[in-house]
């Protein structure tokens, strides 16, 4: 069973640009999460999706945004970005059957994001 | 909306000692509580979770923690350090259908 993978491993981009992040979810899992880890710090909460759509949202700007297709892939696009964008980005998967039952997530190992 | 708070960003243990992670959570409803360990560069493992089963959970690597609802704690526990037991742990909380909220860290280093 493959587990969640990202891409890329790492990246650099200069500030005003854009940036696609992506994620393959674990066999199965439906919903995926995306998180902000800044140097030093815990994952912050972006977005959460669910068959193709966001269902959850975090304190973050419009310009980040996201796309699940339906092989429940991920994108999370980053438009203008800023200095303070530099981060690791984090994907997580996880089956959703019934909103009653929470069904653990597991995390990918990340994209390192450095913004000039 | 729920919260955690990690006490204390560094500990420092000597090998073979005990190792004490606090974390304090806020939640308005029954909680779910994580515990999970970051190493160098790699994304996030999971030590253990508590779901509303028994109160004293047991995870991987020797690591265990207990749910104490009258203290809203879930301090994270080993008996004996190890050298590879190094590495950046966090709490996290989460609710039925929401998303989980992590704490700052706390980055555990252990002294030969």
């Amino acid at each position: 069973e493959t587990g969640v993978t990202q891409s890329p491993t790492h990246l650099i981009k200069t500030r005003g640009q854009q940036v696609t992040l992506r994620c393959s979810s674990q066999s199965g899992h439906n919903t995926v999460s995306w998180y902000q880890q800044a140097l030093g710090q815990g994952p912050q909460f972006i977005f959460q999706y669910y068959r193709e759509e966001e269902n959850g949202r975090g304190n973050f700007p419009p310009r980040f945004s996201g796309l699940q297709f339906p092989n429940y892939s991920s994108e999370l696009n980053v438009n203008a970005l800023e200095l303070d964008d530099s981060a690791l980005y984090l994907c997580a998967s996880r089956p959703t059957t019934r909103r009653d039952i929470y069904n653990e997530q597991f995390f990918g190992p990340g994209t390192r994001l450095t913004v000039l | 909306a729920q919260s955690v708070t990690q006490l204390g960003s560094h500990v420092s243990v000597s090998e073979g000692a005990l190792v004490l992670l606090r974390c304090n959570y806020s939640s308005s409803v029954p909680p779910y509580l994580f515990w999970y360990v970051q190493y160098p560069n790699q994304g996030l493992q999971l030590l253990l979770k508590y779901t509303s089963a028994a109160t004293l959970v047991k995870g991987i690597n020797g690591f265990e923690a207990e749910f104490k609802k009258s203290e809203t704690s879930f301090h994270l526990t080993k008996p004996s350090a190890h050298m590879s037991d190094a590495a950046e742990y966090f709490c996290a909380v989460s609710t039925k259908g929401n998303d989980m909220r992590f704490g700052a860290g706390t980055r555990l280093t252990v002294k030969p």
